[in-house]
C-alpha cells in the first residue's frame, strides 16, 4: 500500500511571494488533514476535509492560505502571501473513518 | 472542548531501563486516544490506540499505553528502553462524533542514554 504523498518535499521563499504544496493521500482515505508544524511543537491542525467538503478550517488564516480537494482526492494548499511566521512543515494526513492517521513526509517551509 | 496535556517536555531514561511518558485528556464522553511517533526529519508514524475495550494497549516496538478513566490519564510505557526509541512523541485525542477531529498534545522529546 502507498503511503501519503507529498511535494515539495522543501521550499524555500521570499516574503510576500507565494508557494503552493501538494497532497496525495491513501487511496480510499476519505479524510484528509492539513496540519502546520513549527519547530519544537505539536502539529496544529489548519484544515480538514471529509471528501471534498470542509469538516473543518477554524485554524486556517483564511486571508492568506487556501486549501483544495477537488474530486474528493488530492489536495492543495496554497499560502498568498507568506509571512516570515509562517516558516514551518507542513504535514499531510489522511485516514479511514477517524482512525489512526498516516502522514506524508512533510514540506519544510523556510520563507526569508 | 476536547484538548489533550504532555506535561513533560523531555524525558531522560538509560537503556534498558522502562520508560514512561505521560498524557492526559479532557473531552466530553469516551475518547479515542492514540500515540504517535516523530523521529528527526520525519513524519508522525501511528504507534498505538485505544478504542474500547482492555485499559492495556499494545503497539508497534514493544511500546504500550494504559488508558485510566478515572484520572483521565493514557499514558505511554515501554518494559526496556532502546537508544533508537529516542524521538519526539505525540498524545492525540479524537472524540466519537463524526467529524473525526483530532487534537493532538505537545509533544515529549524522549532521550534514551546509553
Amino acid at each position: 500500500e502507498a503511503g501519503v504523498a507529498q511535494s515539495p518535499r522543501y521550499k524555500i521563499i521570499e516574503k510576500r511571494q507565494s508557494v503552493a504544496f501538494w497532497c496525495n493521500p491513501i487511496s480510499g482515505h476519505a479524510t484528509l488533514y492539513w496540519y502546520q508544524q513549527i519547530l519544537g511543537q505539536g502539529p496544529k491542525l489548519l484544515i480538514q476535509f471529509q471528501n471534498n467538503g470542509v469538516v473543518d478550517d477554524s485554524q486556517l488564516p483564511k486571508d492568506r492560505f487556501s486549501a483544495e480537494r477537488l474530486k474528493g482526492v488530492d489536495s492543495t494548499l496554497k499560502i498568498q502571501p507568506a509571512k516570515l511566521e509562517d516558516s514551518a512543515v507542513y504535514l499531510c494526513a489522511s485516514s479511514q473513518r477517524g482512525d489512526e492517521q498516516f502522514f506524508g513526509p512533510g514540506t519544510r517551509l523556510t520563507v526569508l | 472542548a476536547q484538548s489533550v496535556a504532555q506535561p513533560e517536555d523531555q524525558v531522560n531514561v538509560a537503556e534498558g531501563n522502562p520508560l514512561t511518558v505521560k498524557c492526559t485528556y479532557s473531552v466530553s464522553g469516551n475518547p479515542y486516544l492514540f500515540w504517535y511517533v516523530q523521529y528527526p526529519n520525519r513524519g508522525l508514524q501511528f504507534l498505538l490506540k485505544y478504542i474500547t475495550g482492555d485499559n492495556l494497549v499494545k503497539g508497534s516496538y514493544g511500546f504500550e499505553a494504559e488508558f485510566n478513566k478515572s484520572q483521565t490519564s493514557f499514558h505511554l510505557k515501554k518494559p526496556s528502553a532502546l537508544v533508537s526509541d529516542s524521538a519526539l512523541y505525540f498524545c492525540a485525542v479524537r472524540d466519537r462524533g463524526g467529524t473525526y477531529k483530532y487534537i493532538f498534545g505537545t509533544g515529549t522529546r524522549l532521550k534514551v542514554l546509553a
